[in-house]
């Protein structure tokens, strides 16, 4: 069993659209829970980042964390073409050098 | 925008061959890695390095070597490619105690014929 679970779907949405990706894992150790969005040819970049549980805001993008249910998920209001891409959850434990795991990615596309 | 950069962007090159994946960081970033990243998979961690001198094997058993010489600069080798290793490279950093923000550069494309 994955450790990060994570539909890659497609998932293609109209512009303006509610987006919501999610992600569920297996490990009760971790403590920051990251979101990379990685566009056509180029490297993943860093999204938001979350420590333990609760949500945090940025703009257009809300991330939320339920440890309790060890789901993650990611909100995009008012979706952009822009906002075409791969999102990749990611996650790790606390405490000096601990790895990442990331997820397989969501591809999403928002169709004007 | 990330200062980390990966030469080359594309390669394609025959069985056997030795090459050197270059993969640079202006960021002063004591902490670097190498991740494999194919088509609907996850990223896999080959090696990562805690600063000069230091490096390690990652969770994906890999053919391929690292050196950490200097901060900024993180190579990975194949001294004999094959087939199996055609897959897309990229390379991050990260600074200070902040291991969960990783930059990643644009990536290599390798294609072993």
């Amino acid at each position: 069993q994955k450790e990060v679970e994570q539909d890659p779907g497609p998932l293609s949405v109209p512009e303006g659209a509610i987006v919501s990706l999610n992600c569920t894992y297996s490990n009760s150790a971790f403590q920051y829970f990251m979101w990379y969005r990685q566009y056509s040819r180029k490297g993943p970049e860093l999204l938001m980042y979350t420590y333990s549980s609760g949500n945090k805001e940025d703009g257009r993008f809300t991330a939320q964390v339920d440890k309790s249910s060890k789901y993650i998920s990611l909100f995009i209001r008012d979706s952009q073409p822009s906002d075409s891409a791969t999102y990749l959850c990611a996650m790790r434990r606390s405490g000096g050098y601990q790895k990442v795991t990331f997820g397989i990615g969501t591809k999403l596309q928002v169709i004007p | 925008e990330a200062d980390i950069y990966q030469t080359p962007r594309y390669l394609v090159i025959g069985t056997g061959k030795k090459i050197t994946l270059e993969c640079s960081q202006t960021m002063g970033h004591d902490k670097m890695y190498w991740y494999q990243q194919d088509p609907g998979m996850e990223l896999h961690l080959i090696h990562y390095s805690y600063g000069v001198n230091s490096t390690e094997k990652g969770d994906l058993s890999s053919e391929s070597t690292v050196s950490r010489i200097r901060t900024e600069h993180f190579p990975l080798t194949l001294e004999s490619a094959r087939p199996s290793h055609t897959s897309q490279y990229l390379c991050a950093s990260s600074g200070g105690t902040s291991a969960y923000e990783q930059y990643f550069g644009p990536g290599t494309r390798l294609t072993v014929t």
